[in-house]
C-alpha cells in the first residue's frame, strides 16, 4: 500500500544552522512529491513540489527538496535557518492515477532556538 | 485570485446537535478533500471529490459524517449527532487535477460542547 512516513515527529535546529527533514515513501511508480509548512495558528502553504524532471527543486523561503529515487525520498532541507521556519512541516504523495488519493505524512514539527 | 474559502470559520455547538461546514474550491479545481486536524496532530484525510467520480469515504470516521459535492463546486461536510470527541479543525482543500498540488482553505474550527 501506498504510504508516507515522515520519521522526525520533532527537530530542534539552532538559527543560523541548516536543517534537513527526511520523507520517505512507499510506491509502485514515481510519484508527485510535495512539501507543506503550516506556521503556528496559520493555514497549511505549498513549500515546493515535484512532478518530474531535474530532481532538484526549489521553493519558496529559501527551501529546497531533492528527489532520490533509489532511496524513495524527498528530503526537505534549507541551509540557514531563520526563526520564523519554527512551524510543522508535511511530506505528502500523489499520483495522476484512477483511485489513488495524495497522502500525507505525519508532520514534523520544527523548533529554532536563538 | 480568490483561494479556497470555508464557512463559518468558528462553530461552537452542543453535543447532540448537526453541524454543516461549508467549502468553496477555487474555480476549476476538480478535485476536493476534507480533513481533520486535532490540536497538535497531523492531517486525518475524510473524504475526497473528484470530478464526477463516486468520492473516496473512506476517510470517514463514522456513519454521523457525510458530505457532498454540488455541481462539482461547493462541498458540504455534514456531521450528526455531534460528540466532544468531533472537536477539531476542519479542513477543506482543492487541487486543479487528480494528484496536483492542494490549496487549503483558513478551516472551520469546530467545539463541541
Amino acid at each position: 500500500a501506498q504510504s508516507v512516513t515522515q520519521p522526525d515527529i520533532h527537530i530542534t535546529v539552532s538559527e543560523g544552522a541548516s536543517l534537513e527533514l527526511r520523507c520517505n515513501y512507499s510506491y509502485g511508480a514515481t510519484p508527485y512529491l510535495f512539501w507543506y509548512v503550516q506556521s503556528p495558528g496559520q493555514g497549511l502553504q505549498l513549500l515546493l513540489k515535484y512532478f518530474s524532471g531535474d530532481t532538484l527543486v526549489q521553493g519558496i523561503k529559501g527551501f529546497e527538496a531533492e528527489f532520490k529515487r533509489s532511496q524513495s525520498s524527498f528530503n526537505l532541507r534549507k541551509p540557514s535557518v531563520h526563526w520564523s521556519d519554527a512551524a510543522e512541516y508535511f511530506c505528502a504523495v500523489g499520483a495522476d492515477t484512477g483511485g489513488f488519493k495524495t497522502i500525507f505524512g505525519a508532520g514534523t514539527r520544527l523548533f529554532v532556538k536563538a | 485570485g480568490a483561494g479556497v474559502s470555508q464557512s463559518p470559520s468558528n462553530k461552537v455547538t452542543e453535543k447532540g446537535k448537526d453541524v454543516e461546514l461549508r467549502c468553496d474550491p477555487i474555480s476549476g479545481h476538480t478535485a476536493l478533500y476534507w480533513y481533520r486536524q486535532s490540536l497538535g496532530q497531523g492531517l486525518e484525510f475524510l473524504i475526497y471529490f473528484q470530478g464526477n467520480s463516486a468520492p473516496d469515504k473512506s476517510g470517514l470516521p463514522s456513519d454521523r459524517f457525510s458530505a457532498e459535492r454540488t455541481g462539482g463546486s461547493v462541498s458540504t461536510l455534514t456531521i450528526q449527532r455531534t460528540q466532544q470527541e468531533d472537536s477539531a479543525v476542519y479542513l477543506c482543500a482543492s487541487s486543479k487535477d487528480r494528484g496536483r498540488e492542494q490549496y487549503f482553505g483558513p478551516g472551520t474550527r469546530l467545539t463541541v460542547t
